[in-house]
């Protein structure tokens, strides 16, 4: 089976841009969890997509969004960049069945804002 | 507000030495505790723990939970330069859908 995928794998933008990036989950999983990953803060939850619907935030503004497809890929949106959301963010698949609750991450993508 | 605590933050060890990497928790309505190893990419993940006292092994990894005292702890014996990255534990409770990452143990082994 094919692991999460994630593109672009690096992106570089400026300050006041948004980006979107992109996930395809393991198929036939139908979560998928976005992360961002920082030196100072480490791994923090975004938000978690099943069914297009978000079950879960995690605390971060509202620049920061996401949504889900019938096919179970994901999208996440970051509006007005600041420096601060250079980061790297993943996204974790999993079949979200009870007692089977491992999520698989992609190899994420790199945003660094200038 | 869920809490994760792991420790050491960084170790250094030689090749065949064991080291044992802990990991604390409070979480709202436990359910599982996963472990995690990050080399230069994403995390891979090697054990889920739902139950105290049940000792998981893969090879040279293991991994065992304490519910009642709330940690769990991951062994690695006869340890190699590729063991060397950053060890994650994420617990997650029911219903919320989420882990919770601790900030990692970053392992070491030199030859």
């Amino acid at each position: 089976k094919a692991g999460v995928t994630q593109t672009p794998r690096y992106l570089i933008k400026t300050r006041g841009q948004q980006v979107t990036l992109s996930c395809s989950p393991i198929s036939g999983h139908r979560s998928v969890s976005w992360y961002q990953q920082t030196p100072g803060q480490g791994l923090q939850f975004l938000f978690e997509y099943f069914s297009e619907t978000q079950r879960n935030k995690g605390n971060f503004p509202g620049r920061f969004s996401g949504r889900q497809f019938s096919n179970s890929r994901s999208e996440m949106n970051v509006s007005t960049l600041e420096l601060g959301d250079s980061a790297l963010y993943l996204c974790a698949s999993s079949t979200s069945t009870p007692g089977e609750e491992t999520q698989y991450f992609g190899p994420g993508t790199r945003l660094l804002v200038l | 507000e869920d809490k994760v605590v792991q420790s050491p933050l960084s170790l250094v060890v030689h090749e065949g030495d064991t080291v044992t990497l802990n990991c604390s928790y409070e979480v709202t309505n436990f359910r599982s505790l996963l472990w995690y190893k990050q080399e230069k990419k994403a995390p891979t993940f090697l054990f889920m723990l739902t139950s105290s006292g049940i000792e998981k092994k893969s090879g040279r990894l293991s991994s065992i939970l304490d519910k009642k005292e709330l940690f769990s702890i991951l062994n690695i014996t006869a340890t190699q330069t590729g063991d060397s990255a950053v060890y994650l534990c994420a617990p997650s409770g029911a219903g919320s859908y989420q882990l919770t990452f601790g900030k990692g143990t970053k392992l070491s082994v030199i030859p």
